[in-house]
């Protein structure tokens, strides 16, 4: 069974554009999460779609948001981006009524 | 407020040591799990813990639930430098649809040939 896949791997942008990451879960699980991921503030969550909707949010601003397709593929969408946007954006799947988080590879975020 | 607090924060050993790190909390979880994130790649699950004072093996890594449910530890025997890597505890404050997982910090272990 193929993994989380997410895509782009890598992003360069520069303060106040905004970007989209992808991510593709494992075929069957419904349950998509996102993460950031700094050396400072560890993994922290962002938010978890179910069904196409958002179960769970973490404490980040309303320029992070997110949604899920009928086929459960996520994206997840920052705007006005800062330098402290900068990051490892994780995607992670799971079985529905399961917790385990099964992750992508991430996508490396720089903002110059 | 870090919820999970994982020590020591980095670890570097020679192979062959053996090593404990901890995750301790001073709130309650449903359940507890463990990752290891290797440079470049996302946490891969190595295991999950639910009952306190759970025991669970996975050959040379031993993984221990507090009685109380509030703390971890992950013992690992004879270090190999594939072991190298950030090791994550999460915890779960509830279980099924509804949950939202708390990460430690991580300790970031390397093991020397």
């Amino acid at each position: 069974k193929a993994g989380v896949t997410q895509t782009p791997r890598y992003l360069i942008k520069t303060r106040g554009q905004q970007v989209t990451l992808s991510c593709s879960p494992i075929s069957g699980h419904r349950s998509v999460s996102w993460y950031q991921q700094t050396p400072g503030q560890g993994l922290q969550f962002l938010f978890e779609y179910f069904s196409e909707t958002q179960r769970n949010k973490g404490n980040f601003p309303g320029r992070f948001s997110g949604r899920q397709f009928s086929n459960s593929r996520s994206e997840m969408n920052v705007s006005t981006l800062e330098l402290g946007d900068s990051a490892l954006y994780l995607c992670a799947s799971s079985l529905a009524g399961r917790n385990e988080q099964y992750f992508g590879p991430g996508t490396r975020l720089t903002v110059t | 407020t870090q919820l999970l607090e994982q020590s020591p924060q980095f670890l570097s050993i020679q192979e062959g040591e053996n090593l404990t790190v901890y995750c301790n909390s001073s709130s309650v979880f449903s359940s507890l799990q463990w990752y290891r994130q290797e440079p470049g790649e996302g946490p891969v699950l190595l295991v999950t813990v639910v009952t306190g004072g759970e025991v669970k093996k996975l050959k040379r890594l031993t993984f221990q639930f507090g009685d109380a449910r509030k703390d971890s530890s992950l013992h690992i025997t004879a270090a190999q430098p594939g072991d190298t890597g950030l090791y994550l505890c999460a915890g779960a404050k509830s279980g099924g649809s509804n949950y939202k997982l708390t990460f430690g910090k991580g300790t970031l272990l390397t093991v020397n040939p």
